[in-house]
This record gives structure tokens, C-alpha cells and sequence, in this order.
């Protein structure tokens, strides 16, 4: 079956840092692949997305290219913010739309 | 539009009793889902809807029940409540029409059994 593999968190960065979240996908067919974003007391909202290999998702700062040949989704931002504090899950599709998850990466951003 | 809308916020039930959450849509979705999110585990799906009428399990389905008498409600049962079931409860919703597919989430349900 589909599965998802993102770093374990918590991260945690200085204001302007770098980001690098891991993620990794095992899946039947050419799946859709999605970073979504928690806020702390919310639900989900979708981040960015990509649909086929070699598409790069991008919003906020935050970019993410699919990569069939090592089955990738790896999210980046150059520099974060304190508000970029939240919980990042990376995610893909599959029959009648259904989304696997991966178990989350808490990141924490500091001044 | 108001999106994905999900009733109670928040509930504490004993073992044993029943509840019923309640999931609307006004985005004329076709699709709808129920996600639980438990610590380190991400979300893991409970049950799924195609259509009005149609459900299917998901990953998780055991001691739940779900219909869709209306396309725009997706109801999640729980008839006998178990501390295991102690968790925050999601629904979400897309349409097959979509180019992305991109589900849209309520704002969850926290739960507590005791």
C-alpha cells in the first residue's frame, strides 16, 4: 500500500534559518503529492502541491519539486519566520482521492 | 461559503455512551472523509464517501459508523464509546472535478473518553 516518510521533529530554527523537511513516498502509479500545515488549534490547510514528477509546488516562501527517481518531496524555505511555527505533514493521493499521511514534523521557530 | 464546518468543537464522553459528529460542506463536494490525529501517528483515515448514499473504511474503521443521507453531511458514529477512541476528529471534503484534488479540512473535533 501507499506510505509516507517525514523526519521526526521537533525542529527547531532561528528566525531567518534555513528549512529542510524530509519526506519520502512508497506508492502504486504516479500519485499527487501535498505538504499541508497545521496552526496550533486548527485543521489542516493545503500548503502546496505537485501532480506529476519534476513539478515544483511553491507558496509562502515554501518549495517543494517531486522526485520520482528517489521518490521525494523534501519541503524548503530559505527563510523562516516565527509565524511559520506550526505542524508540516507531507502527504499523497490515492483511489477515490484518498490522502496518506505522514506522522507530522513540529517546527518551532525562535528569535 | 463557510467551507467545512464540524459539530461539537469539543466533547467528553464515558465508556459506553454514543455520540454522533457531524460534518457540512457547502462547496457541493462530492467526496468526504473522517481522519482521526493521534499524537506521532499523523492522521489515519476512518471512513470515506464517494457519493450521497455511498460509504466505504478506511484505515481505522473499527468501532465507528458513518452515513450520508444528504451530500453535503457526512455524520461519524461512535455507539460505544472506548477510552482508545480518545483523539481529534477531522473531516474533510473534495471534488472529483477538482484539477488537484486538494481536500479541504473542518476545523476538527477533540475528543475524550474516560
Amino acid at each position: 500500500g501507499n506510505s509516507v516518510t517525514q523526519m521526526e521533529g521537533p525542529v527547531t530554527l532561528s528566525e531567518e534559518a534555513f528549512l529542510t523537511i524530509n519526506c519520502t513516498y512508497t506508492a502504486t502509479g504516479y500519485p499527487s503529492l501535498f505538504w499541508y500545515v497545521q496552526y496550533p488549534g486548527e485543521g489542516l490547510q493545503l500548503l502546496l502541491k505537485a501532480t506529476k514528477a519534476d513539478d515544483k509546488g511553491s507558496n509562502k516562501g515554501f518549495e517543494a519539486t517531486y522526485r520520482k527517481e528517489t521518490t521525494s518531496f523534501h519541503l524548503e524555505k530559505g527563510s523562516v519566520q516565527v509565524s511559520d511555527s506550526a505542524v508540516y505533514f507531507c502527504a499523497l493521493t490515492g483511489t477515490a482521492s484518498k490522502l496518506t499521511f505522514g506522522t507530522g514534523t513540529r517546527l518551532q521557530v525562535t528569535l | 461559503n463557510a467551507g467545512v464546518t464540524q459539530t461539537p468543537k469539543f466533547r467528553v464522553l464515558k465508556t459506553g455512551q454514543s455520540m454522533t459528529l457531524l460534518c457540512a460542506q457547502d462547496m457541493n463536494h462530492e467526496y468526504m472523509y473522517w481522519y482521526r490525529q493521534d499524537p506521532g501517528m499523523g492522521l489515519r483515515l476512518i471512513h470515506y464517501s464517494v457519493g450521497e448514499g455511498t460509504t466505504a473504511k478506511g484505515e481505522v474503521p473499527d468501532g465507528y459508523n458513518v452515513s450520508r443521507l444528504k451530500k453535503q453531511n457526512f455524520l461519524l458514529g461512535l455507539e460505544s464509546a472506548a477510552p482508545s477512541q480518545t483523539s481529534v476528529y477531522f473531516c474533510a471534503s473534495t471534488s472529483f472535478r477538482g484539477l488537484f484534488l486538494e481536500q479541504y479540512f473542518g476545523p476538527g473535533t477533540r475528543l475524550t473518553v474516560t
